[in-house]
């Protein structure tokens, strides 16, 4: 992938521990969004940033927060792990024209909650 | 808001044979249709993708199809090898692409048998 880094790869967390997935990408793009995989449910997307001080709600919200105070970070936090968060997250960016709007994924992060 | 529907969500094909995957959308504002490949494990890389302005777009062995009167577009992978077994995600954008903010069929499961 091109330079979408996701970490940690695996985490488990107990109900009500928050964390924060990291995510950076290093191609400047303005844009970055999360999205969690669940099976059978394709991709959803949680939250999204088209800029640095910018964000918005996506399909998922609700249990996440995001900030983005630099253009190449853009990490989620989980405020109170519940079980239903158990998923894959994956972070994506773009540089819209600049990249050919291409979307470029991390390879995602495995998260548990117990 | 947007929704992508996928079929199948199983496809099974003989070495050698073509493979068509076909996600109906229900936004008509949405213009930019982009395939997806994911391997175990690993995030979705981007295959193909087209734009509402074009009819069909080709590379190599994959090409895209897209009937905006209907709102269907499909994927077409021709001499399929053991290689292309992977699930396969389409996803539609209102956006140009360049934010990030794609709905996402629920995947087809690709098996190619050698």
């Amino acid at each position: 992938n091109a330079g979408v880094t996701q970490t940690p790869k695996f985490q488990v967390l107990k109900t009500g521990q928050s964390m924060t997935l990291q995510c950076a990408q290093d191609m400047n793009h303005e844009y970055m969004s999360w999205y969690r995989q669940d099976p059978g449910m394709g991709l959803r997307l949680i939250h999204y940033s088209v800029g640095a001080g910018i964000t918005d709600q996506g399909e998922v919200p609700n249990g996440y927060n995001v900030s983005r105070s630099t253009t190449e970070d853009f990490p989620l936090r989980l405020l109170s792990a519940a079980p239903s968060q158990t998923s894959v997250y994956f972070c994506a960016s773009s540089g819209g024209r600049n990249s050919g709007n291409t979307i470029y994924f991390g390879e995602g992060s495995w998260l548990t909650v117990v | 808001g947007e929704n992508v529907e996928q079929h199948p969500s199983t496809l099974s094909v003989q070495e050698g044979d073509s493979a068509v995957i076909k996600c109906t959308y229900s936004d008509s504002a949405s213009n930019y249709f982009p395939w997806y490949k994911q391997e175990l494990g690993k995030g979705p890389q981007l295959i193909i993708d087209i734009r509402s302005n074009v009819g069909e777009k080709k590379d190599q062995r994959i090409a895209v199809t897209l009937n905006k009167t209907a709102k269907h577009f499909s994927l077409h992978i021709t001499e399929t090898q053991p290689e292309d077994s992977a699930v396969y995600f389409c996803a539609a954008s209102d956006y140009g692409g360049s934010q990030g903010n794609l709905i996402f069929g629920k995947g087809t499961k690709l098996s190619v048998k050698p």
